[in-house]
């Protein structure tokens, strides 16, 4: 399995430009998540999904959008990139159920590093 | 608002010593908490889960607790190596009651060096 893979690995984008970042994973999770890290500051959710055609929004989702076809992919996309979206972006998978399904290990992609002048 | 607190922020210690780092959280209804280790440059990866019932859980030479009264956990590493040099967040779990998405707080992390 190649678990959780993300590209690209490194992006530069200019105010105003648009971008979809991938995710895919390969282990059948039903509930795939994006976040963002910033310098001093704790993994943030920016949207979620709990399966194929199922979307949500978490903390941080302003200037986001997401989509889930299929339940391999998850793609985030910038709709017009700004200073304030320059971060590392992770995308992690699990499996998801009711009662202790939210107690399953999440498996997270290696990043992408995302500036923007 | 729930809040996790990680300490120290930075640790460096000696090749073969022993090193424990903290967590306080104030996640209410907990759920779990979890423990994950993140190398420079990549995605957190997980060392442990653990629910309000179990006070101890071990990965080879990591062992967490938890003091689900007090609301703090533990992460101690034995016998620290080079490769242990990383950060180290602890993530607390809301109790999820069956709408939306589960709420996972995230610590900052501790930044664990290993020096020979």
């Amino acid at each position: 399995n190649a678990g959780v893979t993300q590209t690209p690995k490194f992006q530069v984008l200019k105010t105003g430009q648009s971008m979809t970042l991938q995710c895919a994973q390969d282990m059948n999770h039903e509930y795939m998540s994006w976040y963002r890290q910033d310098p001093g500051m704790g993994l943030r959710l920016i949207h979620y999904s709990v399966g194929a055609g199922i979307t949500d929004q978490g903390e941080v989702p302003n200037g986001y959008n997401v989509s889930r076809s299929t339940t391999e992919d998850f793609p985030l996309r910038l709709l017009s990139a700004a200073p304030s979206q320059t971060s590392v972006y992770f995308c992690a998978s699990s499996y998801w159920g009711s009662g202790s399904g939210h107690s399953y290990e999440q498996y997270f992609g290696p990043g992408t590093r995302l500036t923007v002048t | 608002k729930n809040q996790v607190e990680q300490s120290p922020q930075s640790l460096i210690i000696l090749e073969g010593k022993n090193c424990t780092l903290q967590c306080n959280y104030t996640v209410s209804p907990f759920s779990n908490l979890r423990w994950y280790k993140q190398d420079t440059g990549r995605g957190p990866v997980s060392l442990t889960i653990m629910t309000f019932s179990e006070n101890t859980k071990s990965n080879g030479r990591y062992t967490a607790t938890l003091d689900a009264d007090t609301k703090q956990s533990s992460l101690h590493i034995t016998a620290s190596q080079l490769s242990d040099s990383a950060s180290y967040i602890c993530v607390v779990s809301e109790f999820y009651s069956g709408a939306g998405s589960y709420q996972l707080t995230f610590g900052k992390g501790t930044k664990l060096s290993v020096i020979p």
